[in-house]
């Protein structure tokens, strides 16, 4: 079975709304930490937002924020205003346990957005 | 500025040869990772490494080899055993230890690859 699943390959957003870009996990470990990661086209990634499988508050960065629904197994990326600067693949990424070392990644989402 | 330095940038091979990218750290994070990355593809885990001298394989290293001699450094061999090379590599690295929870990769900026 897949551990992280992204279910759109593409997505597209006005200028100044708002997204989710949906990501859902599988493990049995209690204790695992969430990713995401935003991969312009130069092909570097960058690290964006984080969420322990114990934190009891949504993570938020920015105009980042992840929705995280543990009982449903899923970590939403929310961008809000979006900009065009923000057109790029998004990937959601699990770690396993307190000190796994093996990260998990989708097969990444591409948001594009329109002016 | 600490941060992951890959080299080369783009890199193209006859087939039936070897090829090493490189891959150096300044931040000294104990573990080192190199994925590799195909079009309509997530990362896929190649081989890492926790400490020096050490070195595990992940989920593709047919045709892959590493060392681990410097904690710095991680550097990938492609050998010709590997069927299909070309692609994007990506280096990166993270903290470990029990507190690891919210070590997060950092990632080099990335080796294409192209067999001709």
């Amino acid at each position: 079975a897949q551990k992280i699943t992204q279910t759109q390959p593409g997505m597209f957003v006005q200028e100044k709304e708002a997204v989710t870009l949906d990501c859902t996990y599988d493990t049995s470990d209690p204790s695992y930490g969430l990713f995401w990661y935003k991969q312009p086209s130069s092909g570097e990634m960058i690290f964006l937002i984080y969420q322990g499988s114990y934190d009891q508050q949504n993570a938020t960065e920015g105009r980042y924020s992840l929705n995280f629904q543990k009982a449903r197994k899923s970590a939403n990326l929310v961008i809000s205003a979006s900009q065009l600067g923000d057109s790029a693949m998004y990937f959601c990424a699990m770690r396993e346990g307190n000190t796994g070392n093996q990260f998990y990644f989708g097969t990444g989402t591409s948001l594009t957005v329109i002016p | 500025d600490g941060g992951i330095t890959q080299s080369p940038k783009y890199l193209f091979r006859k087939e039936g040869q070897n090829v090493t990218l490189s891959c150096e750290q300044n931040l000294n994070h104990d573990a080192m990772y190199w994925y590799r990355q195909d079009p309509g593809q997530g990362l896929r885990l190649i081989y890492y490494s926790q400490i020096v001298n050490d070195f595990q394989k992940g989920d593709i290293a047919e045709g892959y080899s590493v060392s681990r001699e410097k904690k710095e450094s991680f550097p990938l061999t492609v050998t010709s055993a590997q069927k299909n090379p070309t692609a994007f590599y990506l280096c990166a690295s993270s903290l470990t230890g029990a507190s690891s929870g919210a070590n997060v990769l950092t990632f080099g900026a990335g080796s294409r690859l192209t067999v001709l």
